[in-house]
């Protein structure tokens, strides 16, 4: 069973680094095809995808924030760790940990997210 | 910035079928994916690669692509279907990853 699990602050002031941990089981960092990634929810509005790391260290950010996030793994832990820095309001959100697998199809490799964290929500405000 | 569009509503009757669309201009070179999100609770992978339904999900779900639009279809829809429907896909550059706006399916 796979699960994933975030951790982090509640509340974080405006201008301040947040940072997030995903503690996960059931799966190998170590694993080909297989990779960890954040996904936001603000309230009341759509998704929103931040990052994803590999097993190979391969790692991709959203276009419209890569200059404020920085993702990491520790295998040897089974935790993957997000930083976002200059925190504003708009970032208030849900801040969820997902478990990506990769594939291979007729359009070429592929990727989904195929399990959820529970999530974690992240209130910016001074 | 790329976008995938779906329309924000659907209401449909109990055991009617319920079509949910999305579209975006690299949907004919790039899978589609779908996940049902119900209030308080975490996205569920529903529909991967176009087509293909997870296991533990339920038959009445399918997914299919024609074009530019790839659609989730509910078969027999049932009152605990009602929940938030958000389409998934790759930008044109192919690295980056991008959510449809979501559709509330109401079940009436």
């Amino acid at each position: 069973q796979i699960t994933l699990k975030e951790s982090g602050p509640a509340l974080v002031r405006p201008t301040q680094t947040l940072t997030l941990t995903c503690t996960f089981s059931g799966f190998s960092l170590n694993t080909d095809e297989v990779g960890v990634g954040w996904i936001r929810q603000p309230p009341g509005k759509p998704l929103e995808w931040l990052a994803d790391i590999s097993s190979s260290d391969f790692k991709w950010y959203s276009p419209s924030l890569k200059t404020r996030l920085t993702i990491n793994k520790d295998t040897s832990k089974n935790q993957v760790v997000l930083t976002m820095t200059n925190m504003d309001p708009l970032d208030t959100a849900r801040y969820h940990c997902v478990h990506k697998l990769y594939g291979y199809g007729e359009k070429g490799i592929c990727s989904w997210f195929a399990s959820w964290g529970q999530g974690t929500l992240v209130t910016v405000s001074s | 910035s790329y976008e995938l569009t779906q329309p924000p509503s659907v209401s449909v009757s109990p055991g009617q079928t319920a079509r949910i669309t999305c579209s975006g201009d690299t949907l004919p070179k790039q899978f589609s994916y779908w996940y049902q999100q119900k209030p308080g609770q975490a996205p569920i992978l529903m529909i991967y690669k176009d087509n293909e339904r997870p296991s533990g999900i339920p038959e009445r779900f399918s997914g299919s692509i024609s074009g530019t639009t790839a659609t989730l279809t509910i078969s027999g829809v049932q009152a605990e279907d009602e929940a938030d429907y958000y389409c998934q896909s790759p930008d044109r550059s192919g690295t980056a990853v991008v959510f449809g706006g979501g559709t509330k399916l109401t079940v009436l």
